[in-house]
Protein backbone atom coordinates (compact mmCIF):
# COMPACT_ATOMS: atom_id res chain seq x y z
CA UNK A 1 0.00 0.00 0.00
CA UNK A 2 1.27 3.77 -0.50
CA UNK A 3 1.60 6.13 2.41
CA UNK A 4 2.27 9.72 2.35
CA UNK A 5 4.77 11.17 5.49
CA UNK A 6 4.63 15.10 6.26
CA UNK A 7 6.96 15.31 9.07
CA UNK A 8 6.39 18.84 9.89
CA UNK A 9 2.74 19.13 11.31
CA UNK A 10 3.41 23.28 11.74
CA UNK A 11 5.59 25.84 9.80
CA UNK A 12 5.40 29.58 10.14
CA UNK A 13 7.45 32.15 7.69
CA UNK A 14 7.34 35.72 7.45
CA UNK A 15 5.71 37.67 5.02
CA UNK A 16 7.98 37.94 1.72
CA UNK A 17 10.19 35.10 2.75
CA UNK A 18 10.57 31.32 1.46
CA UNK A 19 9.36 28.37 3.14
CA UNK A 20 9.83 24.62 2.39
CA UNK A 21 7.26 21.49 3.27
CA UNK A 22 8.79 18.26 3.27
CA UNK A 23 6.80 15.50 1.77
CA UNK A 24 8.11 11.63 1.92
CA UNK A 25 6.15 8.74 0.20
CA UNK A 26 6.23 5.01 -0.18
CA UNK A 27 4.83 3.03 -3.47
CA UNK A 28 6.34 0.29 -5.79
CA UNK A 29 4.95 1.60 -8.75
CA UNK A 30 6.97 2.99 -11.06
CA UNK A 31 3.88 5.27 -12.72
CA UNK A 32 2.36 7.75 -10.16
CA UNK A 33 1.43 11.40 -9.77
CA UNK A 34 2.34 13.32 -6.82
CA UNK A 35 0.18 16.58 -6.31
CA UNK A 36 0.47 19.44 -3.15
CA UNK A 37 -2.90 20.46 -2.35
CA UNK A 38 -4.11 23.71 0.09
CA UNK A 39 -6.88 23.80 2.45
CA UNK A 40 -8.01 26.82 3.89
CA UNK A 41 -10.35 26.97 6.92
CA UNK A 42 -13.02 26.63 4.66
CA UNK A 43 -12.31 23.00 3.57
CA UNK A 44 -12.31 23.88 0.26
CA UNK A 45 -9.52 22.04 -1.15
CA UNK A 46 -7.10 23.49 -3.44
CA UNK A 47 -4.79 22.00 -6.11
CA UNK A 48 -1.65 24.19 -5.81
CA UNK A 49 0.83 21.66 -7.88
CA UNK A 50 1.13 18.48 -9.93
CA UNK A 51 3.96 16.41 -10.86
CA UNK A 52 4.25 13.58 -12.93
CA UNK A 53 6.42 11.04 -11.82
CA UNK A 54 7.60 9.99 -15.16
CA UNK A 55 9.14 13.85 -16.05
CA UNK A 56 12.75 14.67 -14.48
CA UNK A 57 11.33 18.22 -14.58
CA UNK A 58 10.38 20.17 -11.71
CA UNK A 59 6.75 21.53 -11.39
CA UNK A 60 6.31 25.09 -11.32
CA UNK A 61 3.09 27.12 -10.45
CA UNK A 62 4.13 30.87 -10.27
CA UNK A 63 5.72 31.40 -6.44
CA UNK A 64 5.37 27.66 -5.62
CA UNK A 65 7.64 25.32 -7.17
CA UNK A 66 8.45 21.03 -5.91
CA UNK A 67 11.91 19.59 -5.41
CA UNK A 68 11.37 15.97 -6.97
CA UNK A 69 13.79 13.29 -6.14
CA UNK A 70 12.14 10.25 -7.36
CA UNK A 71 14.86 7.67 -5.96
CA UNK A 72 14.74 9.18 -2.35
CA UNK A 73 11.25 9.42 -2.80
CA UNK A 74 11.02 12.96 -1.76
CA UNK A 75 8.80 15.65 -2.85
CA UNK A 76 8.56 19.01 -1.09
CA UNK A 77 6.74 22.68 -1.92
CA UNK A 78 9.04 25.19 -2.04
CA UNK A 79 7.07 28.72 -1.51
CA UNK A 80 8.60 32.01 -2.51
CA UNK A 81 7.49 35.81 -1.66
CA UNK A 82 5.14 34.12 1.18
CA UNK A 83 1.99 35.90 1.17
CA UNK A 84 -0.73 35.73 3.76
CA UNK A 85 -3.09 33.99 1.42
CA UNK A 86 -1.09 31.26 2.03
CA UNK A 87 -1.66 30.32 5.06
CA UNK A 88 -3.41 27.47 5.35
CA UNK A 89 -2.95 23.64 5.68
CA UNK A 90 -1.22 21.75 3.24
CA UNK A 91 -1.64 18.33 1.91
CA UNK A 92 0.91 16.26 0.04
CA UNK A 93 -1.02 13.53 -2.23
CA UNK A 94 0.31 10.71 -4.19
CA UNK A 95 -2.25 9.06 -6.89
CA UNK A 96 -1.39 5.66 -9.17
CA UNK A 97 -0.93 6.15 -12.54
CA UNK A 98 -3.89 4.17 -13.69
CA UNK A 99 -6.81 4.60 -16.05
CA UNK A 100 -9.90 4.96 -13.61
CA UNK A 101 -10.70 5.14 -10.10
CA UNK A 102 -6.93 6.52 -9.04
CA UNK A 103 -7.89 7.78 -5.79
CA UNK A 104 -5.45 10.10 -3.76
CA UNK A 105 -3.63 9.26 -0.73
CA UNK A 106 -2.72 12.19 1.44
CA UNK A 107 -0.51 12.84 3.88
CA UNK A 108 -1.39 14.31 7.45
CA UNK A 109 -1.07 17.74 6.69
CA UNK A 110 1.45 20.95 7.58
CA UNK A 111 -0.68 23.82 9.00
CA UNK A 112 1.41 27.10 7.68
CA UNK A 113 1.01 30.36 9.66
CA UNK A 114 2.28 33.40 7.34
CA UNK A 115 3.28 36.14 9.75
CA UNK A 116 2.99 39.89 8.59
CA UNK B 1 -22.41 27.96 -9.16
CA UNK B 2 -19.72 25.98 -11.36
CA UNK B 3 -18.01 24.19 -8.70
CA UNK B 4 -18.78 20.78 -6.97
CA UNK B 5 -21.37 21.47 -4.13
CA UNK B 6 -21.95 19.79 -0.93
CA UNK B 7 -24.86 19.40 1.39
CA UNK B 8 -25.90 20.42 4.11
CA UNK B 9 -22.60 21.87 5.02
CA UNK B 10 -22.93 21.09 8.69
CA UNK B 11 -25.17 18.64 10.56
CA UNK B 12 -25.32 17.42 13.85
CA UNK B 13 -26.56 14.06 14.47
CA UNK B 14 -27.52 12.00 17.74
CA UNK B 15 -26.05 8.47 17.98
CA UNK B 16 -27.46 6.48 16.40
CA UNK B 17 -29.26 8.48 14.06
CA UNK B 18 -29.26 7.89 10.22
CA UNK B 19 -27.55 10.85 8.01
CA UNK B 20 -27.72 11.36 4.61
CA UNK B 21 -24.86 13.65 3.03
CA UNK B 22 -25.38 14.96 -0.45
CA UNK B 23 -22.59 15.90 -3.26
CA UNK B 24 -23.46 17.99 -6.86
CA UNK B 25 -20.26 17.12 -8.88
CA UNK B 26 -19.72 19.54 -12.01
CA UNK B 27 -22.09 19.31 -14.89
CA UNK B 28 -20.63 15.76 -17.05
CA UNK B 29 -18.27 14.64 -14.72
CA UNK B 30 -17.53 11.50 -14.65
CA UNK B 31 -15.80 10.39 -11.83
CA UNK B 32 -16.86 10.99 -8.08
CA UNK B 33 -15.00 10.44 -4.66
CA UNK B 34 -16.25 10.51 -1.65
CA UNK B 35 -13.11 11.15 1.53
CA UNK B 36 -13.33 10.67 5.12
CA UNK B 37 -11.44 13.63 7.23
CA UNK B 38 -10.87 13.38 10.77
CA UNK B 39 -9.83 16.25 12.82
CA UNK B 40 -6.12 17.16 12.45
CA UNK B 41 -6.18 14.58 10.00
CA UNK B 42 -5.77 14.34 5.86
CA UNK B 43 -8.54 12.66 4.04
CA UNK B 44 -8.85 9.51 3.58
CA UNK B 45 -10.91 7.39 0.74
CA UNK B 46 -14.05 6.24 0.85
CA UNK B 47 -15.61 5.34 -2.44
CA UNK B 48 -15.61 5.80 -6.08
CA UNK B 49 -18.12 5.75 -9.06
CA UNK B 50 -17.81 6.45 -12.48
CA UNK B 51 -21.16 7.45 -13.91
CA UNK B 52 -23.41 5.50 -11.93
CA UNK B 53 -21.16 2.23 -11.02
CA UNK B 54 -19.87 2.59 -7.83
CA UNK B 55 -16.39 0.66 -8.94
CA UNK B 56 -14.77 0.73 -5.93
CA UNK B 57 -15.78 0.67 -2.14
CA UNK B 58 -12.87 -0.59 -0.71
CA UNK B 59 -12.12 2.43 2.18
CA UNK B 60 -15.87 2.48 3.52
CA UNK B 61 -15.57 1.88 7.09
CA UNK B 62 -18.57 -0.35 7.86
CA UNK B 63 -21.34 -1.63 6.51
CA UNK B 64 -22.97 0.77 8.40
CA UNK B 65 -21.57 3.37 5.03
CA UNK B 66 -23.53 3.31 2.15
CA UNK B 67 -22.99 5.19 -0.90
CA UNK B 68 -25.17 6.05 -4.28
CA UNK B 69 -25.16 7.97 -7.49
CA UNK B 70 -28.52 6.28 -9.09
CA UNK B 71 -28.51 8.73 -12.37
CA UNK B 72 -24.46 9.34 -12.39
CA UNK B 73 -24.57 12.82 -11.37
CA UNK B 74 -25.62 13.53 -7.94
CA UNK B 75 -24.46 11.42 -5.18
CA UNK B 76 -25.23 10.64 -1.47
CA UNK B 77 -23.23 9.32 1.15
CA UNK B 78 -25.89 7.62 3.98
CA UNK B 79 -24.62 6.51 7.23
CA UNK B 80 -26.55 4.03 9.56
CA UNK B 81 -26.88 4.23 12.79
CA UNK B 82 -23.96 7.27 13.43
CA UNK B 83 -21.30 6.56 16.04
CA UNK B 84 -19.20 9.31 17.68
CA UNK B 85 -16.65 7.43 15.59
CA UNK B 86 -18.06 8.99 12.38
CA UNK B 87 -17.77 12.81 13.67
CA UNK B 88 -15.32 13.73 10.42
CA UNK B 89 -15.71 16.03 7.47
CA UNK B 90 -16.84 14.15 4.03
CA UNK B 91 -15.87 15.58 1.13
CA UNK B 92 -16.76 14.88 -2.63
CA UNK B 93 -14.51 15.42 -5.43
CA UNK B 94 -15.53 14.67 -8.97
CA UNK B 95 -13.26 14.95 -12.32
CA UNK B 96 -14.27 15.06 -16.06
CA UNK B 97 -13.32 11.73 -17.05
CA UNK B 98 -11.25 8.52 -15.30
CA UNK B 99 -7.94 9.58 -16.74
CA UNK B 100 -5.04 10.11 -14.27
CA UNK B 101 -4.12 13.05 -15.36
CA UNK B 102 -7.17 15.12 -14.75
CA UNK B 103 -7.46 16.74 -11.48
CA UNK B 104 -10.29 15.95 -8.53
CA UNK B 105 -12.00 19.30 -7.86
CA UNK B 106 -13.03 19.17 -4.09
CA UNK B 107 -16.19 20.66 -2.58
CA UNK B 108 -16.48 22.53 0.66
CA UNK B 109 -17.28 19.14 2.75
CA UNK B 110 -19.72 18.48 5.21
CA UNK B 111 -19.35 18.70 8.46
CA UNK B 112 -20.57 16.34 10.57
CA UNK B 113 -20.64 16.21 14.37
CA UNK B 114 -22.31 12.97 16.14
CA UNK B 115 -23.02 13.51 19.69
Amino acid sequence: AQTVTQSQPEMSVQEAETVTLSCTYDTSESDYYLFWYKQPPSRQMILVIRQEAYKQQNATENRFSVNFQKAAKSFSLKISDSQLGDAAMYFCAYRKGETSGSRLTFGEGTQLTVNP
Amino acid sequence: GAGVSQSPRYKVAKRGQDVALRCDPISGHVSLFWYQQALGQGPEFLTYFQNEAQLDKSGLPSDRFFAERPEGSVSTLKIQRTQQEDSAVYLCASSSNPGTHNEQFFGPGTRLTVL
